[in-house]
């Protein structure tokens, strides 16, 4: 069973440019969830996709957007970068999007600078 | 507001003794998990433990183990025989329901040192 992967590690960006991250979920499992974490603080969560479908989002402008794909694999894109999007970016998968029992299984992560 | 509140921002544990780390949560559900996760500094969140609201017995995994009191919502999780491997950013983490979805909502996290 292969776990939660991103890429890439490091990305460097500048003010005004747009920006795709990439995660690949665990095999079988129908749910990935974005979340956002500035220094010293918690994941903040961006939006969940269920089967290629947007199933919720949390309070984030439509500049952040995502898309989910049949072979477990997601990307999340943003576009009109500022500054205070610099922070790390991280993916989770889970069997199911519908209990709150699901466990989430995070990949490592890409931290994204924006100058 | 749906919250999550970790009180302690740093705590610091000899290697080989006990440490507990608080955490408390807001909720009107009766039914519901929540979880500990752990963030080393090579950033990927790893789950250390979960627990069932409606099972009163507390999770256990290995060397960690919860208290959790339903009624306080209070959900703390001590490690027993630190190691040094154990340092990191530990979090809370809340699945609350929002807009068609489970959202984990963190807490602000404890930074956790091993001292040798």
């Amino acid at each position: 069973e292969t776990g939660v992967t991103q890429s890439p590690t490091h990305l460097i960006k500048t003010r005004g440019q747009q920006v795709t991250l990439r995660c690949s979920s665990q095999s079988g499992h129908n749910t990935v969830s974005w979340y956002q974490q500035a220094l010293g603080q918690g994941p903040q969560f961006i939006f969940q996709y269920y089967r290629e479908e947007e199933n919720g989002r949390g309070n984030f402008p439509p500049r952040f957007s995502g898309l989910q794909f049949p072979n477990y694999s997601s990307e999340l894109n943003v576009n009109a970068l500022e500054l205070d999007d610099s922070a790390l970016y991280l993916c989770a998968s889970s069997l199911a999007a519908g209990p709150s029992t699901d466990t989430q299984y995070f990949g490592p992560g890409t931290r994204l600078t924006v100058l | 507001a749906q919250t999550v509140t970790q009180s302690q921002p740093e705590m610091s544990v000899q290697e080989a003794e006990t440490v507990t780390l608080s955490c408390t949560y807001d909720t009107s559900e009766s039914d519901y998990y929540l979880f500990w996760y752990k963030q080393p500094p090579s950033r990927q969140m790893i789950l250390v433990i979960r627990q069932e609201a409606y099972k009163q017995q507390n999770a256990t995994e290995n060397r960690f183990s919860v208290n959790f009191q339903k009624a306080a919502k209070s959900f703390s999780l001590k490690i027993s025989d630190s190691q040094l491997g154990d340092a990191a950013m530990y979090f809370c983490a809340y699945p609350y329901s929002g807009a068609g979805s489970y959202q984990l909502t963190f807490g602000k996290g404890t930074k956790l040192s091993v001292i040798p």
